[in-house]
């Protein structure tokens, strides 16, 4: 078993829609997760993270945790079309210093 | 400005040879990681280091070697037994902590000649 899964996708949506990526874990030590955006050709750079059950909000993007279904999600709310990208979900596990990565969502946001 | 700084951003390896993959950062992080990225696949973990002079293994190891005799460097060897090394290569960094974020460079592509 994977452990972390993603939707590889595509996810389309139109401009201005709501965006919702998805991401279960295995490892029910896991205590920080973490969203990556990845656009074509580029390295990975940092959106948001979350640690504890609930929302984290900032600015358009929404983080959501729930430990006991072993589930975070992404939100991106009025997407833009330069939100198309690769979303990926990483999670540290209880070890401390090994990151898990999914193997991405890919999100095309049409005009 | 603080970052992480990989080079080169392209780079082409005969049959037989070694390269090295260079990887700096001056953001006073402990832990510096080697990725690997295949297309359409996430990152799988080369090697990682979280204090000078000691690194770990992760999950593909096989064919690299990594020296960190410096906090600022983690340079990675792709030898000549790694038989498929094409793939673009990430390097991060992060302060120690269970919340602290991975930061990245802007890779390596590495292509077989």
């Amino acid at each position: 078993q994977k452990e972390v899964e993603q939707n590889s996708g595509p996810l389309s949506v139109p401009e201005g829609a709501i965006a919702s990526l998805n991401c279960t874990y295995s490892d029910r030590g896991s205590q920080s997760f973490f969203w990556y955006r990845q656009y074509s050709g580029k390295s990975p750079e940092l959106i948001m993270f979350i640690y504890s059950n609930g929302d984290k909000e900032d600015g358009r993007f929404t983080a959501q945790l729930n430990k006991a279904s072993q589930y975070v999600s992404l939100l991106i709310r009025d997407s833009q079309p330069s939100d198309s990208a690769t979303y990926l979900c990483a999670v540290n596990v209880v070890t401390g210093n090994q990151f898990y990565f999914g193997t991405g969502t890919s999100l095309t946001v049409i005009p | 400005d603080g970052g992480i700084t990989q080079s080169p951003k392209y780079l082409f390896r005969k049959e037989g040879q070694n390269v090295t993959l260079s990887c700096e950062q001056n953001l006073n992080h402990d832990a510096m990681y080697w990725y690997r990225q295949d297309p359409g696949q996430g990152l799988r973990l080369i090697y990682y280091s979280q204090i000078v002079n000691d690194f770990q293994k992760g999950d593909i190891a096989e064919g690299y070697s990594v020296s960190r005799e410096k906090k600022e460097s983690f340079p990675l060897t792709v030898t000549s037994a790694q038989k498929n090394p094409t793939a673009f290569y990430l390097c991060a960094s992060r302060r120690q902590g269970r919340i602290q974020p991975q930061h990245f460079g802007d890779g390596t592509r590495l292509s077989i000649l």
